[in-house]
């Protein structure tokens, strides 16, 4: 059965600091993985996938993740933290393949504090 | 661009009670789904459906019912309200493949 843990329930930063949510997967094969944001009251937003090919992906808003096989990890990087970066991330994986019917498993979520 | 719309953004019920949630999506997307979220446990699937007139089971369904009769639309049915089922319910939908899922805003149960 596929799983994904996020490391931090909360993560604070300082404005223009570095932004690093971790994220990592257990799945028998290499999964579909996700990172989604949640702004307060709101649904969930698509911020990056990856599927096949390169293993840095970059998403929208300047934030970036690495697929790192090896150790089953797809951790969210932004170079430099806005205010408007607050929000609540979530990570997911889906299943590759032939069964795959969409369906995502999301992590327990990381609140993203950002401090003037 | 209404996306995916829920009905009702907020509900309280007494425990016992009945009432159905309702997704509607206009992107003529072939899958949806139902999550729960509740804090520190991310969002948890509860059904989904990959075309209209079919359903299927996800991680939570024992308590809700679904129903897909169109395929714009999908149903969450609480047939016996608990307090446990207090929550925040998301409907989803999406096209087949590896593409994105699209969101509700949201729909904020209260079960006393």
């Amino acid at each position: 059965a596929q799983s994904v843990t996020q490391l931090g329930s909360h993560v604070s930063v300082s404005e223009g600091a570095l932004v690093l949510l971790r994220c990592n997967y257990s799945s028998s094969v290499p999964p579909y993985l996700f990172w989604y944001v949640q702004y307060p009251n709101q649904g969930l937003q698509l911020l990056l996938k990856y599927t096949t090919g390169a293993t840095l992906v970059k998403g929208i808003n300047g934030f970036e993740a690495e697929f790192k096989k090896s150790e089953t990890s797809f951790h969210l990087t932004k170079p430099s933290a806005h205010m408007s970066d607050a929000a609540e991330y979530f990570c997911a994986v889906s299943v590759r393949g032939s069964s795959n019917t969409g369906k995502l498993i999301f992590g327990q979520g990381t609140t993203l504090q950002v401090k003037p | 661009n209404a996306g995916v719309t829920q009905t009702p953004k907020f509900r309280v019920l007494k425990t016992g009670q009945s009432m159905t949630l309702l997704c509607a999506q206009d992107m003529n997307h072939e899958y949806m789904y139902w999550y729960r979220q509740d804090p520190g446990m991310g969002l948890r699937l509860i059904h989904y459906s990959v075309g209209e007139g079919t359903t299927a089971k996800g991680e939570v369904p024992d308590g809700y019912n679904v129903s897909r009769l169109k395929k714009q639309n999908f149903l969450l049915g609480l047939e016996s309200a608990a307090p446990s089922q207090t929550s925040v319910y998301f409907c989803a939908s999406k096209l087949p493949g590896v593409g994105e899922l699209f969101f509700g805003e949201g729909s904020r149960l209260t079960v006393l």
